[in-house]
């Protein structure tokens, strides 16, 4: 139990392009999802918290106009790089509160996002 | 300094060797702790929490010392399947979740 995905896996894209990734909770509702960030060779980083029905909170340093986060759902959050950069490249991570309670989070398998 | 500080290594074992990493975290108020595990290019996975009385599941054994902020994974009798990043994570309370920037495990034959 407990499995969240993510889609698309890898993605590449053009500068200036806009880029969705869905992140869902297959077999538990996730009223709490999050969103990653990871560079090569460096930790996760938190860039926003997404509650059900409510405005994602943002992290310092994390513009929401660029990384736009929908949590439309208890089992799908979306994350979208608009106007996508090179220096956008990066591993993304979600994860999910679920049955084990707020302290333990489910990871989806991540999008590694190309931006050429 | 960092709120969560781990060795990156790379850690060089033998299979069969004990390793132990540490790990230090800055908030006194962190209420939880965890250690993960992450291979190359993939999700972080729970290995285990990590609680004042210690926790033992098989090889791996976790510690907490609140006194000293400090948190220790030790693994005993390496395999090469744990070759892996091991990630410490502390969490502080409500969402409030940091990673260290883990610690890097080469076991060889």
């Amino acid at each position: 139990g407990a499995v969240v995905s993510q889609h698309p896996s890898r993605v590449i894209c053009k500068s200036g392009t806009s880029v969705k990734i869905e992140c869902r909770s297959l077999d538990f509702q996730a009223t709490t999802m999050f969103w990653y960030r990871q560079f090569p060779k460096q930790s996760l980083m938190l860039m926003a918290t997404s509650n059900e029905g409510s405005k994602a909170t943002y992290e310092q340093g994390v513009e929401k106009d660029k990384f736009l986060i929908n949590h439309a759902s208890l089992t799908l959050s979306t994350l979208t790089v608009t106007s996508a950069h090179p220096e956008d490249s990066s591993f993304y991570i979600c994860s999910a509160t679920g049955p084990k309670g707020p302290d333990t989070q489910y990871f989806g398998p991540g999008t590694r996002l190309t931006v050429l | 300094r960092k709120e969560v500080e781990q060795d990156p290594g790379p850690f060089n074992v033998p299979e069969g060797a004990t390793v132990a990493f540490n790990c230090t975290y800055s908030n006194s108020a962190s209420q939880s702790f965890f250690w993960y595990r992450q291979d190359c290019r993939k999700e972080p996975k729970l290995l285990m929490s990590v609680y004042s009385s210690g926790n033992e599941d098989g090889r791996f054994t976790a510690q907490l010392n609140r006194a000293s902020q400090y948190i220790s994974l030790l693994i005993r009798d390496s395999k090469l399947s744990d070759s892996a990043t091991y990630l410490c994570v502390v969490n502080g309370g409500g969402f409030k979740t940091i990673f260290g920037a883990g610690t890097r495990l080469f076991v060889k034959a």
